[in-house]
């Protein structure tokens, strides 16, 4: 079976600090990948997707990047946080576009 | 443009009642995907139903289901019998060729079941 994993858990960083959230998927291969971020408990945010190694789309230009170094492996980053960039931050998986994503255990990221 | 509405942002029942949450889509594809997520405290969502546009047979799964009426662009979601372990927010979404078939969430709605 499938499995998506995420760390950490919960992080706290002043404003200002870099940023390096990774997910990775066991048990599939050449998983879709996604991160998304959630504000305020409401409203999935997609920031960013990926169909293969290397091919990263960003949906939403901001203080974020993403990198897929291996086939089940996704990296969100920063350079300097921003008081904006707390959220918490999803990383999902799929078989293909257009089917259902499985979601990972979520990062809280507080920046203070 | 794809949009997925979910009008009620918070609905409390008593334990044992019959919950429905509306769920209102607009796309332009002919060819799309709706899901419904149940996201509980713990934040992991979680993936309950894919429906394709072609498929509007209604669907039970348990205490759940399904009614996709494609005359008004709706795929609302009962939860029969509610207990407390169905207190979450319960976010529909759409996936179609329009948005590149990412998936556009709905805002959301909150249920909470009390004993």
């Amino acid at each position: 079976s499938q499995t998506i994993h995420q760390w950490p858990a919960t992080l706290v960083q002043p404003v200002g600090s870099p940023l390096s959230l990774e997910c990775t998927v066991e048990g599939t291969s050449n998983p879709n990948l996604y991160w998304y971020r959630q504000a305020a408990g409401r409203g999935l945010q997609l920031l960013f997707y990926s169909v293969g190694i290397g091919q990263i789309s960003s949906e939403v230009p901001q203080n974020l990047s993403a990198s897929r170094p291996q086939d089940r492996q996704f990296i969100l980053s920063s350079k300097k946080l921003l008081l904006s960039d707390s959220g918490f931050y999803l990383c999902a998986w799929s078989r293909g576009t257009g089917d259902e994503q499985y979601f990972g255990p979520g990062t809280r990221l507080t920046v203070t | 443009a794809q949009k997925v509405t979910q009008a009620q942002t918070e609905i409390s029942v008593v334990e044992k009642e019959d919950v429905t949450l509306d769920c209102v889509y607009e796309t332009r594809d002919t060819t799309y995907y709706l899901f419904w997520y149940k996201q509980p405290p713990s934040g992991e969502l979680v993936f309950l139903i894919r429906r394709n546009s072609f498929d509007e047979q209604n669907e039970i799964s348990g205490r759940y289901s399904w009614n996709f009426q494609k005359s008004t662009s709706s795929f609302n979601f009962t939860i029969t019998a509610s207990q407390v372990v169905d207190s979450a927010v319960y976010f529909c979404a759409l996936s179609g060729e329009a948005a590149g078939n990412k998936l556009t969430f709905g805002g959301g709605t909150r249920v909470l079941v009390k004993p």
